[in-house]
């Protein structure tokens, strides 16, 4: 089983709809990150957490909410998705010492 | 604009051939990390360079982080069709933790 794993893979929205991207891990990582990817962008950081009652505002956070309900889990939700926010979505588990991201597999989110 | 700025943004070459690739930035960073995406996959970690100056070798790869510690390249000898993917530079804010990724260059490698 991958150590950061990311549900749904894919997902087909309608605009207005309101949908949660979910992620698990099982490294033990106090720190976890939510990224999105778009071609010739990078990666851009959303939304960013280093222990259930931190979350911080990254560079691109409007339009999205996150909640960390375990050290494991931490959800990125869309309030009111929109045609831009489509996107491939990743999120990253990193240690104290913050060495390495370990990255779950992504989700190929589509906003119609 | 973008923190951390690659080029080019797309390659594609024949196997065997040599390439280099650059991350840009006009901030002084205290180390740099590579990272390669395969398709469908997240970007994994190749090395992390912390000296100015500090050439690292990985089987056919070769990273250099800049004198300054303002940039970075990674060079890739006789290329192979397993080398292509998508290659991100990443600098780690001090304190806070936070990765912050280049733009990225595509890379394929074609047989």
């Amino acid at each position: 089983d991958a150590d950061v794993t990311q549900t749904p893979r894919n997902r087909i929205t309608k605009t207005g709809k309101r949908i949660m991207l979910e992620c698990s891990q099982t490294k033990g990582h106090d720190r976890m990150y939510w990224y999105r990817q778009d071609p010739g962008l990078g990666l851009r950081l959303i939304y960013y957490s280093f222990d259930v009652k931190d979350i911080n505002k990254g560079e691109i956070s409007d339009g999205y909410s996150v909640s960390r309900q375990a050290q494991a889990k931490f959800s990125l939700s869309l309030e009111s998705a929109i045609p831009n926010q489509t996107a491939l979505y990743f999120c990253a588990t990193s240690d104290a010492d913050g060495a390495e991201a370990f990255f779950g597999q992504g989700t190929r989110l589509t906003v119609v | 604009t973008q923190l951390l700025e690659q080029s080019p943004q797309f390659l594609s070459i024949q196997e065997g051939e040599n390439l280099t690739v650059y991350c840009n930035s006009s901030s002084v960073f205290s180390s740099l990390q590579w990272y390669r995406q395969e398709p469908g996959e997240g970007p994994v970690l190749l090395v992390t360079v912390v000296t100015g100056g500090e050439v690292k070798k990985l089987k056919r790869l070769t990273f250099q982080f800049g004198d300054a510690r303002k940039d970075s390249s990674l060079h890739i000898t006789a290329a192979q069709p397993g080398d292509t993917g998508l290659y991100l530079c990443a600098v780690k804010t001090s304190g806070t933790y936070k990765y912050i990724f280049g733009t990225g260059t595509r890379l394929k490698v074609l047989a």
